[in-house]
């Protein structure tokens, strides 16, 4: 079965330093998409940063960007340059398009990551 | 471009009572997700449409949980009757394809907040 592990479920971080957040998913599957999506207190989730499984270079966006290890299914999600705007709960997403029946995103629990000024 | 909207935002009601929720995705996507996120952990897949066609309800409680999109444009989410455990945020989310390989990226509202007493 595809599952998403998030073994951090809360972070803090000082305002401006950087933190990663962690995320193993398992699958058998060889084409899929990662995301970290953030969701602030009492406000929607919004998609941080995607990935696609068979690009070799790992996504950014501006301060955000993750390391990704196929071999070793992680996704770890680094934010540079913390900001107080940055506190919210983090959801890394699983993805997979080619896979029948069972295309949809899988979630895993999610960091609360705070940030300290 | 409008966002995702849903209503009520909050909504407290006694156990055995009923409860709707309403979600008009954004404009032009044909694909709309209801989701079930209970304190402390990830989205939950209640039900996935395209236009207004059920693709996934694999995981709607459907002795309780009904859920419509007539017209392949909004949609309401029914809880008939309503259980403690059904204290939640109930999320929908849209996106313009079902298995785009280019997106898998979803757009959510703010989300309603459901408190059964």
């Amino acid at each position: 079965a595809q599952t998403v592990t998030q073994s951090q479920p809360e972070m803090s971080v000082q305002e401006a330093e950087t933190v990663t957040l962690s995320c193993t998913y398992d699958t058998s599957e060889s084409d899929y998409y990662l995301f970290w999506y953030k969701q602030p207190p009492s406000r929607q989730m919004i998609l941080v940063i995607r990935q696609e499984a068979y690009k070799q270079q790992n996504a950014t966006e501006n301060r955000f960007s993750v390391n990704f290890q196929k071999a070793a299914k992680s996704f770890s999600l680094k934010i540079s340059d913390s900001q107080l705007g940055d506190a919210a709960m983090y959801f890394c997403a699983y993805y997979a398009y080619n896979a029948g029946n069972n295309r949809k995103l899988i979630w895993g629990l999610g960091t609360s990551l705070a940030v300290n000024p | 471009e409008a966002g995702v909207a849903q209503s009520p935002r909050y909504k407290i009601i006694e156990k055995r009572q009923s409860v709707a929720f309403w979600c008009n995705p954004i404009s032009g996507h044909a694909t709309l997700y209801w989701y079930q996120q209970i304190l402390g952990q990830g989205p939950k897949l209640l039900i996935q449409f395209q236009n207004n066609g059920v693709v996934d309800d694999s995981q709607l409680p459907k002795d309780r949980f009904s859920a419509e999109r007539l017209k392949g444009v909004d949609s309401t989410l029914k809880i008939q009757p309503a259980k403690l455990e059904d204290s939640a945020v109930y999320l929908c989310a849209s996106s313009r394809y079902v298995t785009s390989a280019n997106t898998g990226e979803l757009f959510f509202g703010e989300g309603s907040r459901l408190t059964v007493l």
